[in-house]
C-alpha cells in the first residue's frame, strides 16, 4: 500500500505570494490532517477534514485554508505569505471514522516552504 | 492547554544502552501516542496506549502510562545508530491530537 505522498517536496515563495500543497492519503482513508512544523513553535495543528469536510481547525489565521476533494485528496492555500510561515508543512491520513484518535496518523514527507 | 512536554530535550547515548523519554501533559486523555520523526522526514507512529493501560510493548519499546501523575515515559531497550531520530508524545482528548515539543535522541555507534 502506498504512503502518505506530499508534493512538492521543497518549496520557495516570496512574500505576499500564495501557495498550494498537495496530499494524497493512503488508500481507504478519509480522514486527512494537516500540520506546520518549526522549530520554535513544534507542530502546530492546522486542520482535519473528512469526507470533504473540514472537521476541526486549529488556531490559524484565515490566510490558511485547505479543502478535500472526493478521492480524499487534499489541498491546503497559504495565502499572502509572511517570512514566520516558513516551516515544513506535514499532511496526515488516518482510517478514523468519526472525531477520535483512537487510530494511528499516517504522515507524509512534508513539504518544506521557505518564505524569502 | 493538553499539550505534552517531553523530557529531557535531548539524550545522547551509546548504542546498546537504553534511552528513557518522558512526557508529561495537563489535562485528561483518551489515549497517548508515540512518533518518532527522523531528520527533515515525516513522523512515524510508534505505539498508543490507552488511558485504561498502564503498560505497553512493541519489540524494543515498553511505554508506561500514569494517568494520575498526567506522564508518560518510552524507554527503548538496546538502542541502535539508527534509533536516532526526535521522538515525540501526542496526547489524544475528545477532537484534538496534541504533539509534544519532542526529545532529540542520539546514539552513538
Amino acid at each position: 500500500k502506498a504512503g502518505v505522498t506530499q508534493t512538492p517536496r521543497y518549496l520557495i515563495k516570496t512574500r505576499g505570494q500564495q501557495v498550494t500543497l498537495s496530499c494524497s492519503p493512503i488508500s481507504g482513508h478519509r480522514s486527512v490532517s494537516w500540520y506546520q512544523q518549526t522549530p520554535g513553535q513544534g507542530l502546530q495543528f492546522l486542520f482535519e477534514y473528512f469526507s470533504e469536510t473540514q472537521r476541526n481547525k486549529g488556531n490559524f489565521p484565515g490566510r490558511f485554508s485547505g479543502r478535500q476533494f472526493s478521492n480524499s485528496r487534499s489541498e491546503m492555500n497559504v495565502s499572502t505569505l509572511e517570512l514566520g510561515d516558513s516551516a515544513l508543512y506535514l499532511c496526515a491520513s488516518s482510517f478514523e471514522g468519526r472525531v477520535s484518535y483512537n487510530s494511528p496518523l499516517h504522515f507524509g514527507n512534508g513539504t518544506r516552504l521557505t518564505v524569502t | 492547554s493538553q499539550q505534552g512536554e517531553e523530557d529531557p530535550q535531548a539524550l545522547s547515548i551509546q548504542e546498546g544502552e537504553n534511552a528513557t523519554m518522558n512526557c508529561s501533559y495537563k489535562t485528561s486523555i483518551n489515549n497517548l501516542q508515540w512518533y518518532r520523526q527522523n531528520s527533515g522526514r515525516g513522523l512515524v507512529h510508534l505505539i498508543l496506549i490507552r488511558s485504561n493501560e498502564r503498560e505497553k510493548h512493541s519489540g524494543r519499546l515498553r511505554v508506561t502510562l500514569d494517568t494520575s501523575k498526567k506522564s508518560s515515559s518510552l524507554l527503548i531497550t538496546a538502542s541502535r545508530a539508527a534509533d536516532t531520530a526526535s521522538y515525540f508524545c501526542a496526547t489524544a482528548g475528545a477532537n484534538n491530537l496534541f504533539f509534544g515539543t519532542g526529545t532529540r535522541l542520539t546514539v552513538i555507534p
